[in-house]
């Protein structure tokens, strides 16, 4: 069964990075196939997809946050990970990393983690 | 992009009844159509992908139909476990959306 868990920094001050970073347990990030994507809920809000990165290093991103956002892998530690610059308010959200193995579906997905960004 | 509409944004019904959660498209998108279910405090879960495919582990009792623009998630008997709020997702290129939600409660 794959397992994702996302971690970061549940707080971060305007003008600040915002880095997360998605573990994976029971599958590799360089699975022949693979998709790891980023996705995002802002409070009472639907849920946004933020782009994913292929297990090549080729990257997606959503066109309203491509300027904004940066996706990496790190082979060495099994994980994914989100960067966004600047941050303001409008970055609020619970931020999901999930997996894509059979299409552009995803089949599993981490808890969530909260992220609030205030002074 | 394209936009993905739910219908209702909530319901309650009695547990054993038949329930059906509504998903439109503004554009046709084939058969490129996923639900997830999202339980409070779990992680969401993959139930149908391509309108009708039931993924590998869910019960029966969901089921998927639909082509184009309309399409239905059906909970044949609804359980005290399928409370949750329920997501469609379209996934014909990027950006892939998704709708905003239903929830379902029992009465």
């Amino acid at each position: 069964q794959v397992q994702l868990q996302e971690s970061g920094p549940g707080l971060v001050k305007p003008s600040q990075t915002l880095s997360l970073s998605c573990t994976v347990s029971g599958a590799s990030i360089t699975n022949a196939g693979a998709y790891w994507t980023w996705i995002r809920q802002h409070p009472g809000k639907g849920l946004e997809w933020i782009g994913y990165i292929h297990y090549t290093g080729k990257t997606y991103y959503n066109p309203s946050l491509e300027s904004r956002v940066t996706l990496s892998l790190d082979t060495s530690k099994n994980q994914f990970s989100l960067r966004v610059p600047s941050v303001t308010a409008a970055d609020t959200a619970i931020y999901y990393c999930a997996s894509a193995f059979e299409g552009y579906y995803f089949d599993f997905w981490g808890q969530g983690t909260p992220v609030t960004v205030s002074s | 992009d394209i936009q993905m509409t739910q219908s209702p944004s909530s319901l309650s019904a009695p547990v054993g009844d038949r329930v059906t959660i509504t998903c439109r498209a503004s554009q046709g998108i084939s058969n490129y159509l996923a639900w997830y279910q999202h339980k409070p405090g779990r992680v969401p879960k993959l139930l149908i992908y391509s309108a009708s495919t039931l993924q590998s582990g869910v019960p029966s009792r969901f089921s998927g139909s639909g082509s184009g623009t309309d399409f239905t998630l059906t909970i044949s008997s609804l359980q005290p476990e399928d409370v949750a709020i329920y997501y469609c997702q379209e996934f014909t290129g990027v950006p892939y959306t998704f709708g905003q939600g239903t929830k379902v409660e029992i009465k």
